[in-house]
């Protein structure tokens, strides 16, 4: 079974500054993506960034990007240019590729209170 | 536009009084799932469904029913409700390499 750690229950930044969420994952497959789910007040699960795990070089989707080490089983976030409208939970999950008939599911870690600050 | 449609938004009921949550995608999705988010403890998964009529458990099924009659349809079904369920609940519908979640479903059983 897989399982997804994000050892930070919440962290604060200020504005324009750039923070890093951590996550580690551990799982015995080969083929799998990685994502990070923003999780605003509203409650809406949006899609940040996916890492193909097949992939060596790290996603980026303008202001964030990610750290993939495959080898070390680590996932982190990383937000440039913080700003308030980042405040939220995030999620890091997992899930085997998975195709027609076949089942998979996304494993979640326990989530990450992000709050920027002024 | 590629959409999960879940209802209601909020729900309050009492014990035992039967409920459903109704989720809906138009993406001709096999593949969909119930996931219930609680404080500490990340979404986990409820039940699944890999194409019509066929259905299994998830990591936490007790007290849920599920049915896949239609494709694009997959309610979550509590029969008989108790406080432990209030939570709030996604309904997701994937892609090979993505999934897409319904608005979130905010149920509180007294």
């Amino acid at each position: 079974a897989q399982t997804v750690t994000q050892s930070q229950p919440e962290m604060s930044v200020q504005e324009a500054e750039t923070v890093t969420l951590s996550c580690t994952y551990d799982t015995s497959e080969n083929n799998y993506y990685l994502f990070w789910y923003k999780q605003p007040p509203s409650r809406q699960m949006i899609l940040v960034i996916r890492q193909e795990a097949y992939k060596q070089q790290n996603a980026t989707e303008n202001r964030f990007s990610v750290n993939f080490q495959k080898a070390a089983k680590s996932f982190s976030l990383k937000i440039s240019d913080s700003q308030l409208g980042d405040t939220a939970m995030y999620f890091c999950a997992f899930m085997k590729q998975f195709y027609s008939g076949t089942a998979s599911k996304l494993t979640f870690g326990t989530g990450t209170r992000l709050q920027v600050t002024l | 536009e590629a959409q999960v449609t879940q209802n209601p938004r909020y729900l309050i009921t009492v014990t035992g009084k039967k409920l459903t949550v109704t989720c809906s995608q138009n993406m001709n999705h096999e593949y969909m799932s119930w996931y219930r988010q609680d404080p500490g403890l990340g979404l986990r998964q409820i039940y699944y469904s890999m194409n019509v009529e066929v259905t299994d458990k998830g990591d936490v099924p007790e007290g849920y029913k599920v049915s896949r009659k239609e494709k694009r349809n997959f309610p979550l079904i509590l029969e008989s409700p108790s406080p432990n369920q209030t939570s709030l609940y996604f309904c997701a519908s994937y892609a090979s390499s993505e999934a897409f979640f319904g608005q979130g479903t905010r149920l509180t059983v007294v």
